[in-house]
């Protein structure tokens, strides 16, 4: 079985462009989250679907960051424009239906914005 | 606000030994409780949760947490440490109620001396 699938590994762009970060679930999941991990830190919630829909986005740092899951099947989150504080490393993860499914996360996307 | 305290950046041990990386939590209610370790270049992955019942867990490659309700911790654990556990370890906490969002600690990096 397939796991999470994250594309690309690796972005470097100037600030002030577009960067689109696309995540393809294992298939059946119904739940997919998007987190990032700046340096150090914590990994931050930012969003997360159930199939087609925003269950919650209440991690979404401002509207330059917007992500879509077409068909409930993979997903995409764009950052436009990139700004510095947008580097760090975007995680997508999915899981099960049920609350106490655990989460099988991508191997990241590192975004860097110079 | 939910939080997830991991107060130690870095955990030495020699291997053989056992361990011990620690883990504080703040949320309402009785959450889910996880961990996760990411190996360099890797995802997470998941390692163990607690859902309800014993308070010791027991998980993969050997580790086991023990949950404390009345200190809100959740320590993860291992008897005999290996050099190959080095790693960065994450805690994880999602409420019960309320939605599936999963709060993550800042990480504890373990380093297991041959």
């Amino acid at each position: 079985e397939a796991g999470v699938t994250q594309f690309p590994s690796h972005s470097v762009i100037e600030k002030g462009q577009t960067v689109t970060l696309r995540c393809d679930p294992i298939s059946g999941h119904d739940n997919l989250y998007w987190y990032r991990r700046v340096m150090g830190k914590e990994i931050k919630f930012l969003l997360h679907f159930v199939k087609e829909s925003k269950q919650d986005e209440s991690g979404m740092p401002n509207n330059r960051f917007l992500a879509e899951r077409t068909g409930g099947t993979y997903s995409t989150l764009k950052v436009q424009p990139a700004e510095l504080e947008d580097s760090g490393v975007y995680f997508c993860a999915s899981s099960q239906k049920g609350f106490a499914g655990e989460l099988f996360f991508g191997e990241g996307s590192r975004l860097t914005v110079l | 606000a939910q939080s997830v305290a991991q107060p130690e950046d870095q955990v030495n041990v020699a291997e053989g030994n056992p361990l011990t990386v620690k883990c504080t939590y703040s949320v309402s209610g009785n959450p889910y409780l996880f961990w996760y370790v990411q190996y360099p270049n890797r995802g997470l992955q998941f390692l163990l949760k607690y859902i309800t019942g014993d308070n010791l867990v027991k998980g993969s490659y050997g580790f086991e947490a023990e949950f404390n309700k009345s200190q809100t911790s959740f320590h993860l654990k291992k008897p005999s440490a290996l050099v190959s556990d080095s790693a960065l370890y994450f805690c994880a906490v999602r409420e019960r109620t309320g939605g599936f969002k999963t709060i993550f600690g800042a990480g504890t990096r373990l380093f297991v001396k041959a």
